[in-house]
Order: C-alpha cells, then structure tokens, then sequence
C-alpha cells in the first residue's frame, strides 16, 4: 500500500495565481484532512472530511475549497492565491472516531511559497 | 475547543538521557496521538492511546484520563530521536483533530 500520496512536493505560485494540491489514500479510511504548517506553529486544520460527498470547514478555510467525490482522493483548491498562504501543507487519513479510531497517517508534505 | 498544550517547547539532552514530553489538554477525549515529525520530513503517527500506557521499542507513551495528562517517554535517548514531537487529541463527537504546537527534541552524541 501507498498510504497517503501528496502532489506536488514542492511549488512557487504568483499571486492571484490558482492551484490545486493533490492527496490519494488507499487505505479505504473514511476521514481525510488538510492542514498547514506555519513555522514555530502547531497544524491548524483547513478542511476535512468524514466520507465521500462530505466536507466541512476547519479552523482557517478562507481561500481553500475542496470536494470529495470519492473516498481515496480529497483534493485542496487554492484560487487567488496570496502571500498568507505560503506554507507546508500536509494530507491526512484515519479510518474513524469513536470505535473506530485509528492512528493517523500522513502525506509527505507540499511546500508552497506564494510571491 | 479543545486547547493543547506542549511542554517543553524546546529540549536539548544528552546521548543517553530518558526524555519526558508532556501534553495537557482542556476537554475530554476519545483518543490522543504522539507523532513525529524529522526535519524537512514527514509526520509519522507513534501511538494512539486512550488509556493506560502504550510501549514501543524504547518510546513509551502514558495517559491520565483523570488529570487530562499525557506523557512521551524515550528510553536510552541517541541523535537519531533528534525531531519535533507532537501531541493531538480527538473530542468524543468530535470529528476534528486538535494539535499542540510540538516539542523540538535535540539530542547530542
């Protein structure tokens, strides 16, 4: 099994310039999740979902949008893309809560620098 | 909201040393990971636990549901455990994952 796959690695974006971070599970986990990592700071959560056809907001979704069709893939949409959101963004899965919780497994990693 | 808490924030040790990270959190939870992450690296999940104690080579993690208290222990500290170290917690109902901001492990030969 791959895990958690993340594209692209690294990417430079211009301002006002959009793009979309791609993440793919193979484990079948219901739950998936988008963070940022700012340096010196903990994961803030951008956006999650518990299953296919479901999504919700985290704690810094302004700027992001995300969809998911299917249970492996949950990509992140960035349009007009600012300063602010240079970052390193991470992919995450788990199969469950509650009875069903399970360790976390997360993508490499993307490091986006907006200029 | 659940708010965690890291402590330290920094530490640096000697090759050999047993190591402590705690982690507080404020509300009640379902589960609570340790993960760590290597410089430029990926995160990598260690433990998951809700009670008791979990014990991994010379990683052992303990929890106290009570207190709302955990703990990362290294056994026979070594370079190689060198990395930041991150606690997270799950709220019953809760569908999100809350991170403290981590504890950056440095250990010298």
């Amino acid at each position: 099994n791959a895990g958690v796959t993340q594209t692209p690695k690294f990417r430079i974006l211009k301002i006002g310039q959009s793009m979309t971070l791609q993440c793919t599970q193979d484990m079948n986990h219901n739950y998936m999740y988008w963070y940022r990592q700012d340096p010196g700071m903990g994961l803030k959560l951008i956006y999650y979902s518990v299953g296919a056809g479901i999504t919700d907001k985290g704690e810094v979704p302004n700027g992001y949008n995300v969809s998911r069709s299917t249970t492996e893939d949950f990509p992140l949409r960035l349009e007009l893309a600012a300063p602010s959101q240079t970052s390193v963004y991470f992919c995450a899965s788990s199969l469950g809560e509650g009875p069903r919780n399970s360790p976390l497994h997360f993508g490499n990693g993307t490091r986006l620098t907006v200029t | 909201k659940n708010e965690v808490e890291q402590s330290p924030q920094n530490l640096t040790a000697q090759e050999g040393e047993f190591i402590t990270i705690n982690c507080s959190y404020s509300v009640g939870i379902s589960a609570l990971h340790w993960l760590q992450q290597h410089p430029g690296g990926g995160i990598v999940s260690l433990f998951m636990l809700s009670s008791g104690k979990k014990k991994h080579g010379r990683l052992i993690a303990t929890i106290n549901i009570q207190e709302k208290h955990s703990s990362l222990h290294i056994t026979a500290s070594h370079p190689r455990d060198s990395a930041v170290y991150i606690c997270a917690v799950r709220s019953p109902g809760d569908d999100k994952i809350i991170f403290g901001k981590g504890t950056r492990l440095h250990i010298l030969p």
